[in-house]
């Protein structure tokens, strides 16, 4: 099956630092991979689209400037939290769609990081 | 635009009860359906989908039917156990682009 990971699951940082978040698909290539966020006891909120070799698209509201994303490889997406403060603390997901095969089309979804900044 | 609304919860039933999580969606062209489920501190996990009209999502017990004469997309399971307790998100897809979710309904199941 298709498997997207996510590191680190957990991180618990100091105000003012940034934090990189990876999402990797495992066994499929992804040209195209999501951010989400998820505040407590709410739903998911789309961040970004991100596309392998270029830039991000982002969704109304969300501050590129602070979101930095990296989508270098097929299998591989960053997030980086730019000067990171406590409002920024909440659960990060990331999907990635499949790009061949049986895959196509299809998204999978990554267990998700937990940021915490103090 | 696109958009899925799904009952507000959280719904709290015994073991063994019948559970139905109500969802509609609003779409322009045929959206695949899914419903996701997250437990407590994890990620989620695909539960069921259906990708046409009458198709039927099954697994673990669960299922959802895609009605497109009524955009609904009603989860049911016929017997629910403590382990069930999670919050289940209904959730649409047009055409591979972005998903969009409902608002999540959060289950207690009592022993």
């Amino acid at each position: 099956g298709a498997v997207v990971s996510q590191h680190p699951s957990r991180v618990i940082c100091k105000s003012g630092t940034s934090v990189k978040i990876e999402c990797r698909s495992l066994d499929f290539q992804a040209t195209t991979m999501f951010w989400y966020r998820q505040f407590p006891k709410q739903s998911l909120m789309l961040m970004a689209t991100s596309n392998e070799g270029s830039k991000a698209t982002y969704e109304q509201g969300v501050e590129k400037d602070k979101f930095l994303i990296n989508h270098a490889s097929l299998t591989l997406s960053t997030l980086t939290v730019t000067s990171a403060h406590p409002e920024d603390s909440s659960f990060y997901i990331c999907s990635a769609r499949g790009d061949q095969g049986n895959f196509r089309n299809e998204q999978f979804f990554g267990p998700g990081t937990r940021l915490t900044v103090l | 635009g696109d958009s899925v609304t799904q009952m507000e919860g959280p719904v709290t039933l015994s073991e063994e009860a019948f559970l139905t999580i109500n969802c509609t969606y609003t779409a322009t062209g045929y959206p695949s359906l899914f419903w996701y489920v997250q437990y407590p501190g994890e990620g989620l996990q695909l539960l069921l989908k259906a990708t046409k009209a009458d198709d039927k999502g099954s697994n673990k017990g669960f299922e959802a039917t895609y009605r497109k004469e009524t955009t609904s997309f009603h989860l049911e399971k016929g017997s629910v156990q403590v382990s069930d307790s999670a919050v289940y998100f209904c959730a649409l897809n047009t055409g591979g682009f972005k998903t969009i979710f409902g608002a999540g309904t959060r289950l207690f199941v009592k022993a």
